[in-house]
């Protein structure tokens, strides 16, 4: 049982645009979510945290967006960068528990 | 990454060997997080730990694994008798405290093969 998904395997993305990558979770006590970033052969790494009482957050060209109704949230990259392609993970905790629950990752890619 | 120190960094047992993976937390660190990631999947909790106590292990197989957090030294993730089953990449993460809502931070991992 997925508690935390990330549909999209991959996305490709051309410099200087949009990325978008979602995920979704079905476990309504979770109250806080974090994105990591993940390059081969090395640990996942701290990108951008929210918690529940907010819909947004903003950190540089990173923000995280949370819509609890549809247990969804999504990271977006403006503009994209070639040294941003890696491996995302959505990551979720509930309560106090520090425990966290990951998504499968999407590996972005962004093309020169 | 650099502040959780795992090794060894790659890991060969063969077929009911014995494995021990090392986690040294961050300095002033006293959480210890043990995390699976088989091929093609994310990371999967595995224990929790304090220092001396185990706090959550429902993440762990019940049988020939288990880990440990002594007062003096690093965190040891022990798997008996390893089965190719067993190959992945093993993360440890710490952090200051409970309550503290400040991320989880990784080391870079031990991969284990089991041949």
């Amino acid at each position: 049982d997925q508690q935390v998904k990330q549909n999209s395997p991959s996305l490709s993305v051309q410099e200087g645009r949009i990325s978008i990558l979602n995920c979704d979770y079905t476990n309504s006590m979770f109250d806080y979510f974090l994105w990591y970033k993940k390059y081969p052969a090395e640990g996942p790494t701290f990108l951008i945290s929210i918690s529940s009482i907010k819909d947004k957050n903003e950190d540089g060209r990173f923000t995280v967006f949370l819509n609890k109704s549809a247990k969804h949230l999504s990271l977006h990259i403006v503009p994209s960068q070639p040294g941003d392609s890696a491996v995302y993970f959505c990551a979720a905790s509930a309560g106090s528990a520090r425990q966290l629950t990951f998504g499968s990752g999407t590996q972005l890619t962004v093309l020169p | 990454n650099a502040g959780v120190m795992q090794n060894p960094r790659h890991l060969v047992r063969r077929r009911g060997q014995e494995a021990r993976l090392r986690c040294s937390p961050m300095k002033g660190h006293s959480h210890v997080y043990w995390y699976r990631q088989l091929p093609e999947e994310g990371l999967k909790f595995m224990v929790y730990l304090q220092k001396e106590n185990i706090i959550d292990e429902s993440g762990m197989p019940k049988e020939r694994f288990s880990a440990e957090f002594p007062k003096e030294g690093p965190s040891i993730l022990r798997i008996q008798q390893v089965v190719r089953g067993d190959s992945a990449a093993y993360f440890c993460a710490s952090s200051p405290m409970t309550g503290d809502n400040s991320p989880l931070h990784f080391g870079n991992g031990t991969r284990l093969t089991v041949t």
